[in-house]
């Protein structure tokens, strides 16, 4: 089973605009949330993360939201740069976990 | 280099064949951790180290996978007859011990098994 779900695959946006990429999530052991951004030919780099304890945090062009009730989170991304281009997986942990579990990944695709 | 540094960075095998891939985590980094991923799909948890024993090692998909970190910083993940399901990109992982799940990833080895 899925826990951790991206339902898009791919997402195009202009360049300048804002970039929001959705994540569900079913186990609600969950605690912990963080987005990793991924390359070609380059292992994933952390992103931003939240705690359950929050609803957002944010840093600079970067935001995450967490709707604890709808098990859902959103990375916003303001200004979007064609830098930005990537492939971006959602991940959740649980307290006393040593193990994230991803969601399939969305590509994002910036266009000058 | 300061990363995690994974090698062979491709290994192409013939099914049955036995496998090594080697990752060298960052220096001080006392977690290590070994993913998997295939195409189309996100990293997938196959076992977690923390120094040179295997705290959870419940990803690992069948005893033809094994891994081990003998003095608590290079760590090799083994699979033993292979399978063409084993194709996949094999992400290895380091991080302090903060629990949070901030990973410093290497570059993946990709293997493939004709």
């Amino acid at each position: 089973d899925q826990q951790v779900k991206q339902n898009s695959p791919s997402l195009s946006v202009q360049e300048g605009r804002i970039s929001i990429l959705n994540c569900d999530y079913t186990n609600s052991m969950f605690d912990y949330f963080l987005w990793y951004k991924k390359y070609p030919a380059e292992g994933p780099t952390f992103l931003i993360s939240i705690s359950s304890i929050k609803d957002k945090n944010e840093d600079g062009r970067f935001t995450v939201f967490l709707n604890k009730s709808a098990k859902h989170l959103s990375l916003h991304i303001v200004p979007s740069q064609p830098g930005d281009s990537a492939v971006y997986f959602c991940a959740a942990n649980w307290e006393g976990a040593q193990k994230l579990v991803f969601g399939q990944g969305t590509r994002l695709t910036i266009n000058p | 280099g300061a990363g995690v540094s994974q090698t062979p960075s491709n290994k192409v095998t013939e099914k049955g064949k036995y496998v090594e891939l080697r990752c060298d985590p960052i220096s001080g980094h006392t977690a290590l951790y070994w993913y998997r991923q295939s195409l189309g799909q996100g990293p997938e948890f196959l076992i977690y180290f923390q120094g040179t024993g295997a705290a959870d090692d419940s990803g690992l998909p069948n005893d033809r996978f094994f891994a081990v970190r003998p003095e608590g910083s290079v760590s090799t993940l083994k699979i033993q007859r292979t399978e063409r399901g084993d194709s996949a990109v094999y992400l290895c992982a380091s991080s302090l011990f903060t629990g949070t799940g901030e990973l410093f990833f290497g570059e993946g080895s990709r293997l493939t098994v004709l």
